[in-house]
């Protein structure tokens, strides 16, 4: 039982490239979410989903995609990277809204 | 929208000493709460909960948090503080009743634990 994975652990990006961050969960959630960690900032929600098939847009969206056609995997993608957009990126998942389960983090620094 | 303060963005203590990290909430109706800590390069990890019941919530590694509906309030306490408790630490909730179970987080608060 792996929890919540994330992949890939590290990148660096050209301004105007573009990357997918994949999250992985074995746990059969429902819900999933992606986070942005910046300092001083605390956590801010970007995407969710609350089942397989859809995707909502959170506080922070502009610039970023997302997909859920599995329902153990949520994609976020960067069409055209900013340097705005560098961050650690967590992925999380929950069943129960009791608890959410995160993932190790993605570093991702644009250049 | 929920609004999460946390006050003081650094908390130093000596070993030993008591923790006490604050935590307020913005919410009439009063939410889920949450505390989770983050070691340095790793993810977020759930200290303790508040979902109803008791006021007084125990987690793990010492660490315990008294719900005060009066005050809005969620601070988070050690008795004794430990080198091993130098981390972040977030106060996140959650709007009881909705379907979506996003979270709400604080801006963080950084604890540093002298020797």
């Amino acid at each position: 039982n792996a929890g919540v994975t994330q992949t890939p652990k590290f990148r660096v990006l050209k301004t105007g490239q573009s990357m997918t961050l994949l999250c992985a969960q074995d746990m059969n959630h429902e819900y999933m979410y992606w986070y942005r960690q910046d300092p001083g900032m605390g956590l801010r929600l970007i995407h969710y989903s609350v089942g397989e098939g859809t995707t909502a847009k959170g506080e922070v969206p502009d610039g970023y995609n997302v997909s859920r056609l599995k329902k153990q995997n949520f994609l976020l993608g960067l069409e055209s990277a900013a340097p705005s957009q560098t961050s650690v990126y967590f992925c999380a998942s929950t069943q129960s809204f009791y608890e959410q389960y995160f993932g190790p983090g993605t570093r991702l620094t644009v250049t | 929208a929920q609004s999460v303060t946390q006050l003081g963005s650094h908390v130093s203590v000596s070993e030993g000493a008591l923790v006490l990290l604050r935590c307020n909430y913005s919410s009439s109706v009063p939410p889920y709460l949450f505390w989770y800590v983050q070691y340095p390069n790793q993810g977020l990890q759930l200290l303790l909960k508040y979902t109803s019941a008791a006021t007084l919530v125990k987690g793990i590694n010492g660490f315990e948090a008294e719900f005060k509906k009066s005050e809005t309030s969620f601070h988070l306490t050690k008795p004794s503080a430990h080198m091993s408790d130098a981390a972040e630490y977030f106060c996140a909730v959650s709007e009881r009743g909705s379907t979506l179970g996003r979270l709400y987080f604080g801006r963080g608060t950084q604890l540093t634990v002298w020797p």
